[in-house]
């Protein structure tokens, strides 16, 4: 069973700052990785997906993926107070026939 | 930009009622998804759909619980005998590929509230 492991935070951090959101993994074997960004009340929404080692950046966001620690990050750069949220990670499951979500990270970004 | 619809929004149901869930997923893509996630918790898997048939199922879906696509549009689970534990929110997703590299798409949820 593939675990997918979040601080569940809060993570607070002013506004204009980088916050950084961390996951990690169990299975080493995984090859693609999301993040979901989930406002209160709200269903989750695709931010990102990376599937190599290394930075994939998409404007204010990076995300960061390191296979051989088996974690995965996501930078968010001169972050906003409309960036508050729940930030999930979510990588597919043994079979690779559903995504497996963390518990979720979430970000306060004040103002 | 196509979205994938849910309906109803909110369904406020009896103990050991039926409940059918309804979802229109994106018109092009070919995997679909139902998960569900309970007030203040992560969102859960239920079930994957492929071709008309389940491809994978939880340990949360249990005899209880079916899906099915009655048309070419519309994806639907149904919760048979509802108990106060199936509240919670459940979201319909879909994917133009399966994984390991598809992304999914998610509906706006339904919200079950089971008295």
């Amino acid at each position: 069973q593939k675990e997918v492991e979040q601080n569940s935070g809060p993570l607070s951090v002013p506004e204009g700052a980088i916050a950084s959101l961390n996951c990690t993994y169990s299975d080493r074997g995984s090859q693609s990785f999301f993040w979901y960004r989930q406002y209160s009340g709200k269903s989750p929404e695709l931010i990102m997906s990376i599937y190599s080692n290394g930075d994939k950046e998409d404007g204010r966001f990076t995300a960061q993926l390191n296979k051989a620690s088996q974690y995965v990050s996501l930078l968010i750069r001169d972050s906003q107070p409309s960036d508050s949220a729940t930030y999930l990670c979510a990588v597919p499951n043994q079979a690779g026939t559903a995504l497996i979500f963390g518990k979720g990270t979430t970000l306060s970004v004040s103002s | 930009e196509p979205e994938v619809t849910q309906t109803p929004s909110h369904q406020v149901t009896q103990m050991g009622q039926e409940v059918i869930l309804r979802c229109v997923p994106i018109s092009n893509h070919l995997y679909f998804y139902w998960y569900r996630q309970i007030l203040g918790q992560k969102v859960e898997f239920l079930v994957s759909f492929y071709n008309n048939e389940i491809s994978e199922k939880s340990e949360i879906f249990d005899d209880q619980f079916s899906v099915e696509r009655p048309d070419g549009s519309n994806f639907t689970l149904k919760i048979r005998s509802t108990k106060l534990e199936d509240s919670a929110m459940y979201f319909c997703a879909s994917s133009n590929r399966g994984q390991p590299t598809g992304e999914l798409f998610f509906g706006e949820g339904s919200r079950l509230t089971v008295l």
